[in-house]
């Protein structure tokens, strides 16, 4: 099935340490974001990129870090940078920008700060 | 700029009522509106999206919603709300003109109650 695979689902982080959630999609899109979600708060974008190895800052991109190596994966690690990075971590794609294209989000990554 | 307001933080109804989630939105060009439905510790799932044409557009789980341009708004309905139905809401909008961003409510918790 096509789709968005975020993992892991958990993961742990002890001060000053990076970490990195992976995303991957076979969904032939061309643009990928990554969104962040803290409880009774909306969406945040953090970073997103339109194409193979380009990408830009979202509104909280302070403290991350992405690439874009190919079409189908896009990483993000959260670095000793970030003070508070306890959150819900959302990866989502489109086919491409204008023209209205639904935006489709994986299942999502839950960090914690120990 | 761009933007969304979800005006209730939180909407109760009675199963096998009918239910409204409130989106009003703010932007320069012509938009793009989506619905979204996200259960706990899940990513968000696609429900509709309005591009063009009828000011009606139907959705996944009988859900539907309302573009009115003029009150600049795009509210969700169900006639008979289930109790699965609980879940929280998220509006978005885009528009079409080569822009890569969406922006997101701040999201609505509906709890049908049995």
């Amino acid at each position: 099935d096509g789709g968005i695979t975020q993992s892991p689902k958990y993961l742990f982080r002890k001060e000053g340490q990076n970490v990195t959630l992976s995303c991957e999609q076979n969904l032939n899109h061309d643009a990928m974001y990554w969104y962040r979600q803290d409880p009774g708060q909306g969406l945040r974008l953090i970073y997103y990129s339109q194409i193979v190895n380009d990408f830009q800052k979202g509104d909280i991109a302070e403290g991350y870090s992405v690439s874009r190596e190919k079409k189908e994966s896009f990483p993000l690690t959260v670095t000793s940078a970030q003070k508070n990075p306890t959150a819900f971590y959302l990866c989502a794609s489109t086919r491409g920008g204008g023209s209205g294209n639904t935006i489709y989000f994986g299942e999502g990554s839950w960090l914690t700060v120990v | 700029a761009q933007s969304v307001a979800q005006p209730e933080d939180q909407v109760n109804v009675a199963e096998g009522n009918p239910l409204t989630v409130k989106c009003t939105y703010s932007v320069s060009g012509n938009p793009y509106l989506f619905w979204y439905v996200q259960y706990p510790n899940r990513g968000l799932q696609f429900l509709l999206k309005y591009i063009t044409g009828d000011n009606l557009v139907k959705g996944s789980y009988g859900f539907e919603a309302e573009f009115n341009k003029s009150q600049t708004s795009f509210h969700l309905k169900k006639p008979s709300a289930l109790v699965s139905d609980s879940a929280l809401y998220f509006c978005a909008v885009t528009i079409g003109t080569g822009t890569y961003k969406y922006i997101f409510g701040t999201g609505t918790r509906l709890k049908v109650l049995a």
